[in-house]
């Protein structure tokens, strides 16, 4: 079941602050997001393992509620390099402990402005 | 370190034509996706492999989609015949870990195959 993710599009000025949201109906192992521009491959930004953690990578910061099957990417003082398509990428859990693979969401396209 | 290698990078053939798409997983990787990407359904898994062994398959759309990998360093997905509602971009990526290890780890793509289906 593919996560749910919100919003699908935000456009901010630079130095604004964004929140992308991730939503999963079945239980999770981890949460990865990627970001993607246009004619590009995904570029890796974060993992987050269950357990509620939450992880930087410089003003990106994302945390997962492991209880609520969600997860959120924070984006603080937006640059313009940070525009382009963000995902979810969700692994659930199996009776081995995980899956090893990800279910991507269908992506929020996030555009910044000067 | 070079990247995930994809080939070729764009491919245009008719309709009932075989296709052929390369993967070189990064070295001393042991986990290769392959990923279809469409407007519509968005970034799916189509197959991926473990030490070489397919381990799941279950995104793979129907008996005309296939994928092996011989060796460690070498991977294929071939559509036979094809058509043109399997026009998108694929991409491989590959990654370090295994079994439960494999969330802790990065998913690294490569650049993708750009296919068209006349």
């Amino acid at each position: 079941q593919q996560p749910v993710q919100s919003p699908q599009a935000v456009i901010l000025r630079e130095g604004e602050d964004a929140v992308i949201n991730c939503s999963s109906s079945k239980a999770l192992y981890s949460v990865h997001w990627y970001r993607q521009k246009h004619g590009e491959a995904p570029v890796f930004l974060m993992i987050l393992l269950k357990g509620g953690e939450q992880k930087g990578h410089e003003k990106i910061s994302a945390s997962f509620n492991e209880k609520k099957q969600q997860s959120s990417l924070y984006l603080t003082a937006s640059q313009l390099s940070y525009s382009g398509t963000y995902f979810c990428g969700t692994e659930g859990i199996s009776g081995s402990g995980n899956t090893g693979k990800l279910i991507f969401g269908q992506g929020t396209t996030l555009q910044v402005k000067p | 370190d070079a990247g995930v290698i994809q080939s070729p990078r764009h491919e245009v053939t008719e309709m009932g034509q075989e296709v052929t798409l390369r993967c070189k997983p990064i070295s001393g990787h042991n986990s290769l996706f392959w990923y279809r990407q469409t407007m519509m359904r968005g970034l799916e898994l189509l197959i991926y492999f473990n030490n070489n062994v397919p381990i799941d398959d279950s995104g793979m759309p129907e008996d005309r989609f296939s994928a092996k990998m011989p060796n460690a360093s070498f991977s294929t997905l071939k559509i036979q015949p094809s058509e043109p509602r399997d026009s998108a971009v694929y991409f491989c990526a590959s990654s370090s870990g295994q079994g439960v290890t494999l969330s802790n780890q990065p998913q690294h793509f490569g650049d993708g195959t750009r296919l068209s289906i006349l």
